[in-house]
């Protein structure tokens, strides 16, 4: 069975400041590792992906993620945040045999202040 | 069409009545997830549909919950005598295929409060 652990409830950051989001992950299988964010009332919108290849992803908005195996971390980035990108953001894995479905994290809300 | 759709988008309800949530997915997407997301927490998963057939029900909380998807397409997940602990957002996904390489798109979600 698949488990993400997200250790940061919450991370506020001023604006135009870096930022990263932790993302740690267990699995026996080879894993397919996913964030998304989620804007209030809203649903779930895929930020990137890593499949396979190269272990840094590009995603939309400037965000971007690195796979680290040995480590079971897959953290996202982006250098220069906005007031905008204050959100829920969320970590999941999926893997195995058969179906797979999402396992998410518990969430961490990012906090963009002026 | 071109995304998953879910309505209603809120529905409140009185303890003990029974609700009908409703989830149309891309089309031609073969696998049909539904989420359970409490507040402040993440996305559980409840139950998944490959088609018409439901492989896997083993995150549905009581036998208060139901899931169908009887032609392969519309799913509908139905709440009966409905609890204060079943106020969440019912979020469905939909996916291509059955491997995660395909990606799942998410609907904006039902937002269930029971008063």
């Amino acid at each position: 069975a698949q488990s993400v652990t997200q250790l940061d409830s919450q991370v506020p950051v001023f604006e135009e400041a870096p930022v990263e989001l932790r993302c740690n992950y267990s699995s026996s299988v080879s894993v397919y590792l996913f964030w998304y964010v989620q804007y209030p009332n809203q649903g779930l919108q895929l930020l990137l992906k890593y499949l396979s290849g190269s272990t840094l992803v590009k995603g939309i908005n400037g965000f971007e993620a690195e796979f680290n195996k040995s480590q079971t971390s897959f953290h996202l980035r982006k250098p220069s945040v906005h007031i905008s990108d204050t959100a829920e953001y969320f970590c999941a894995v999926s893997g195995g045999t058969g179906f797979q479905k999402l396992v998410f994290g518990t969430g961490t809300r990012l906090l963009v202040s002026p | 069409g071109a995304g998953v759709s879910q309505s209603p988008r809120y529905k409140v309800a009185k303890r003990g009545q029974d609700v009908a949530l409703r989830c149309d997915p891309i089309s031609g997407h073969v696998s049909l997830f539904w989420y359970q997301q409490a507040l402040g927490q993440g996305p559980e998963f409840l139950t998944y549909f490959q088609n018409e057939a439901q492989l896997d029900k083993s995150g549905l909380p009581s036998d208060r919950f139901f899931a169908e998807r009887p032609e392969g397409s519309v799913s509908t997940l139905k709440i009966q005598r409905t609890q204060q602990e079943d106020s969440a957002v019912y979020l469905c996904a939909s996916s291509l295929g059955v491997q995660g390489n395909y990606g799942y798109t998410f609907g904006s979600g039902t937002r269930l409060t029971v008063v």
